[in-house]
Protein backbone atom coordinates (compact mmCIF):
# COMPACT_ATOMS: atom_id res chain seq x y z
CA UNK A 1 0.00 0.00 0.00
CA UNK A 2 0.74 3.46 -0.19
CA UNK A 3 3.04 5.02 2.29
CA UNK A 4 3.98 8.66 3.62
CA UNK A 5 4.64 10.86 1.13
CA UNK A 6 6.30 14.39 1.14
CA UNK A 7 6.22 17.31 -1.57
CA UNK A 8 8.76 18.74 -3.31
CA UNK A 9 11.37 16.28 -2.40
CA UNK A 10 14.01 19.14 -3.03
CA UNK A 11 13.24 22.87 -2.22
CA UNK A 12 16.04 25.29 -2.83
CA UNK A 13 14.99 28.84 -1.86
CA UNK A 14 16.48 32.64 -1.38
CA UNK A 15 16.62 33.90 2.43
CA UNK A 16 13.72 36.09 3.21
CA UNK A 17 11.20 33.64 1.11
CA UNK A 18 8.24 31.53 2.42
CA UNK A 19 8.36 28.16 2.06
CA UNK A 20 4.87 25.30 2.18
CA UNK A 21 6.10 21.41 3.10
CA UNK A 22 3.60 19.20 2.38
CA UNK A 23 2.62 15.53 3.95
CA UNK A 24 0.66 13.15 3.22
CA UNK A 25 -0.30 10.76 5.26
CA UNK A 26 -1.02 6.65 5.35
CA UNK A 27 -4.32 6.93 5.00
CA UNK A 28 -6.40 6.47 8.33
CA UNK A 29 -3.21 7.32 10.79
CA UNK A 30 -4.77 10.06 13.03
CA UNK A 31 -1.28 10.64 14.13
CA UNK A 32 1.08 12.91 12.49
CA UNK A 33 4.23 13.98 13.32
CA UNK A 34 7.21 16.67 11.35
CA UNK A 35 10.81 16.24 12.57
CA UNK A 36 14.14 18.44 11.33
CA UNK A 37 17.05 16.34 10.73
CA UNK A 38 20.62 18.21 10.31
CA UNK A 39 22.94 16.69 7.90
CA UNK A 40 24.14 13.57 9.04
CA UNK A 41 22.14 14.00 12.95
CA UNK A 42 19.35 12.38 14.33
CA UNK A 43 15.73 14.37 14.16
CA UNK A 44 14.13 16.99 15.93
CA UNK A 45 10.88 16.99 16.95
CA UNK A 46 8.55 19.55 15.86
CA UNK A 47 4.66 19.36 16.02
CA UNK A 48 2.39 16.66 16.55
CA UNK A 49 -1.11 16.74 15.59
CA UNK A 50 -3.87 14.11 16.41
CA UNK A 51 -6.51 14.53 13.81
CA UNK A 52 -6.29 18.41 12.84
CA UNK A 53 -5.42 19.68 16.52
CA UNK A 54 -1.92 20.26 17.16
CA UNK A 55 -1.58 19.58 21.19
CA UNK A 56 2.05 19.22 21.01
CA UNK A 57 3.82 21.96 19.33
CA UNK A 58 6.97 22.80 21.27
CA UNK A 59 9.22 21.84 18.95
CA UNK A 60 8.72 24.74 16.52
CA UNK A 61 12.19 27.03 16.68
CA UNK A 62 10.48 30.08 16.22
CA UNK A 63 7.20 31.75 15.09
CA UNK A 64 8.35 31.77 11.64
CA UNK A 65 7.39 28.18 11.90
CA UNK A 66 3.70 26.81 11.80
CA UNK A 67 2.09 23.76 10.53
CA UNK A 68 -2.08 23.26 9.88
CA UNK A 69 -3.87 19.40 9.20
CA UNK A 70 -6.90 19.38 7.22
CA UNK A 71 -9.53 16.76 7.24
CA UNK A 72 -7.58 14.66 9.09
CA UNK A 73 -5.33 13.82 6.90
CA UNK A 74 -3.07 16.25 4.69
CA UNK A 75 -0.54 18.39 6.87
CA UNK A 76 1.40 21.85 5.51
CA UNK A 77 4.64 22.80 6.87
CA UNK A 78 5.52 26.47 6.82
CA UNK A 79 8.57 28.40 7.22
CA UNK A 80 8.42 32.41 6.95
CA UNK A 81 10.82 34.37 5.65
CA UNK A 82 13.27 31.38 5.57
CA UNK A 83 16.64 31.97 7.26
CA UNK A 84 20.11 29.75 6.28
CA UNK A 85 19.90 28.46 9.44
CA UNK A 86 16.82 26.90 8.61
CA UNK A 87 18.03 24.39 5.93
CA UNK A 88 17.91 20.85 6.75
CA UNK A 89 15.67 18.01 5.69
CA UNK A 90 11.83 17.62 6.93
CA UNK A 91 10.53 14.62 8.03
CA UNK A 92 7.05 13.64 8.02
CA UNK A 93 4.95 10.60 10.27
CA UNK A 94 2.19 9.37 10.77
CA UNK A 95 1.05 6.63 13.03
CA UNK A 96 -2.20 4.09 13.23
CA UNK A 97 -1.36 3.44 16.60
CA UNK A 98 0.78 4.34 20.02
CA UNK A 99 4.25 3.78 19.12
CA UNK A 100 4.25 2.73 15.53
CA UNK A 101 5.48 5.49 13.38
CA UNK A 102 6.01 5.47 9.49
CA UNK A 103 8.09 8.11 8.26
CA UNK A 104 8.40 9.75 4.71
CA UNK A 105 11.27 10.20 2.45
CA UNK A 106 11.29 14.16 3.34
CA UNK A 107 11.63 17.39 1.94
CA UNK A 108 15.36 18.61 1.66
CA UNK A 109 15.47 22.31 1.94
CA UNK A 110 18.35 24.64 0.54
CA UNK A 111 17.84 28.42 1.82
CA UNK A 112 20.60 30.32 0.15
CA UNK B 1 23.30 17.29 25.64
CA UNK B 2 21.18 14.71 24.18
CA UNK B 3 18.86 12.70 25.89
CA UNK B 4 20.23 9.17 24.17
CA UNK B 5 23.59 9.27 23.35
CA UNK B 6 24.97 7.17 20.45
CA UNK B 7 28.43 6.14 19.19
CA UNK B 8 30.35 5.64 18.08
CA UNK B 9 29.46 8.44 15.54
CA UNK B 10 31.27 6.78 12.22
CA UNK B 11 31.82 2.73 11.99
CA UNK B 12 33.62 1.92 8.41
CA UNK B 13 34.67 -1.59 7.86
CA UNK B 14 35.51 -4.60 5.02
CA UNK B 15 32.54 -6.66 4.33
CA UNK B 16 32.34 -9.85 6.29
CA UNK B 17 33.34 -8.06 9.71
CA UNK B 18 31.23 -7.38 12.46
CA UNK B 19 30.15 -4.43 14.31
CA UNK B 20 28.66 -3.02 17.26
CA UNK B 21 26.48 0.59 17.80
CA UNK B 22 25.31 1.79 21.19
CA UNK B 23 22.71 3.79 22.55
CA UNK B 24 23.19 4.98 26.33
CA UNK B 25 20.80 7.11 28.32
CA UNK B 26 20.93 7.78 32.48
CA UNK B 27 16.94 7.64 31.95
CA UNK B 28 15.47 4.44 32.19
CA UNK B 29 12.64 3.76 29.53
CA UNK B 30 9.53 1.72 29.01
CA UNK B 31 11.12 0.56 25.26
CA UNK B 32 13.28 1.68 22.63
CA UNK B 33 13.84 1.37 18.98
CA UNK B 34 16.11 1.25 16.40
CA UNK B 35 15.82 2.41 13.20
CA UNK B 36 18.07 2.59 9.84
CA UNK B 37 17.70 5.21 7.28
CA UNK B 38 19.23 5.41 3.83
CA UNK B 39 20.26 8.24 2.21
CA UNK B 40 17.03 10.51 0.69
CA UNK B 41 14.42 8.37 2.57
CA UNK B 42 13.11 8.73 6.13
CA UNK B 43 14.18 6.21 8.90
CA UNK B 44 12.96 2.08 8.22
CA UNK B 45 11.86 0.98 11.84
CA UNK B 46 13.68 -2.16 12.84
CA UNK B 47 12.72 -3.43 16.26
CA UNK B 48 11.58 -1.93 19.46
CA UNK B 49 12.49 -3.19 22.64
CA UNK B 50 10.66 -3.52 25.71
CA UNK B 51 12.00 -5.93 28.53
CA UNK B 52 14.90 -5.22 30.61
CA UNK B 53 17.61 -7.82 29.54
CA UNK B 54 15.61 -8.97 26.45
CA UNK B 55 17.65 -9.97 22.63
CA UNK B 56 16.02 -9.76 19.56
CA UNK B 57 17.33 -11.07 16.25
CA UNK B 58 16.68 -10.20 12.66
CA UNK B 59 18.68 -12.04 10.18
CA UNK B 60 22.24 -11.00 11.31
CA UNK B 61 21.24 -8.12 13.31
CA UNK B 62 21.04 -8.95 17.07
CA UNK B 63 19.66 -5.97 19.31
CA UNK B 64 19.64 -6.02 23.29
CA UNK B 65 18.51 -3.61 25.67
CA UNK B 66 19.79 -3.38 28.80
CA UNK B 67 18.85 -4.77 32.47
CA UNK B 68 18.21 -1.06 33.77
CA UNK B 69 16.27 0.10 30.47
CA UNK B 70 18.66 2.57 30.15
CA UNK B 71 20.82 1.24 27.25
CA UNK B 72 20.96 -1.00 23.90
CA UNK B 73 23.32 -2.23 21.64
CA UNK B 74 22.95 -3.24 17.67
CA UNK B 75 25.25 -5.94 17.14
CA UNK B 76 25.79 -6.53 13.17
CA UNK B 77 27.33 -10.22 12.43
CA UNK B 78 28.97 -10.56 8.90
CA UNK B 79 28.45 -7.05 7.88
CA UNK B 80 27.23 -6.87 3.94
CA UNK B 81 27.67 -3.90 2.24
CA UNK B 82 23.41 -3.65 2.30
CA UNK B 83 24.00 -3.06 5.73
CA UNK B 84 25.56 0.70 4.87
CA UNK B 85 23.11 3.34 6.32
CA UNK B 86 22.34 5.73 9.26
CA UNK B 87 21.63 3.75 12.53
CA UNK B 88 19.30 5.77 15.08
CA UNK B 89 18.17 4.77 18.45
CA UNK B 90 14.68 6.50 19.83
CA UNK B 91 13.02 6.17 22.90
CA UNK B 92 9.22 7.88 23.72
CA UNK B 93 9.73 10.49 26.41
CA UNK B 94 5.76 10.25 26.51
CA UNK B 95 2.92 9.12 24.46
CA UNK B 96 3.29 10.29 21.30
CA UNK B 97 6.94 12.38 21.50
CA UNK B 98 10.35 9.99 20.05
CA UNK B 99 13.74 11.10 21.04
CA UNK B 100 16.23 10.50 18.55
CA UNK B 101 20.21 10.05 19.55
CA UNK B 102 21.93 11.25 16.83
CA UNK B 103 22.99 8.08 14.83
CA UNK B 104 26.11 6.10 14.17
CA UNK B 105 26.88 6.31 9.87
CA UNK B 106 27.74 3.02 9.46
CA UNK B 107 29.47 2.41 6.04
CA UNK B 108 30.89 -1.16 4.84
CA UNK B 109 32.87 -1.81 2.33
CA UNK B 110 32.92 -4.72 -0.49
Amino acid sequence: GAGVSQSPSNKVTEKGKDVELRCDPISGHTALYWYRQSLGQGLEFLIYFQGNSAPDKSGLPSDRFSAERTGGSVSTLTIQRTQQEDSAVYLCASSPIRHEQFFGPGTRLTVL
Amino acid sequence: TQLLEQSPQFLSIQEGENLTVYCNSSSVFSSLQWYRQEPGEGPVLLVTVVTGGEVKKLKRLTFQFGDARKDSSLHITAAQPGDTGLYLCAAYTNDYKLSFGAGTTVTVRA
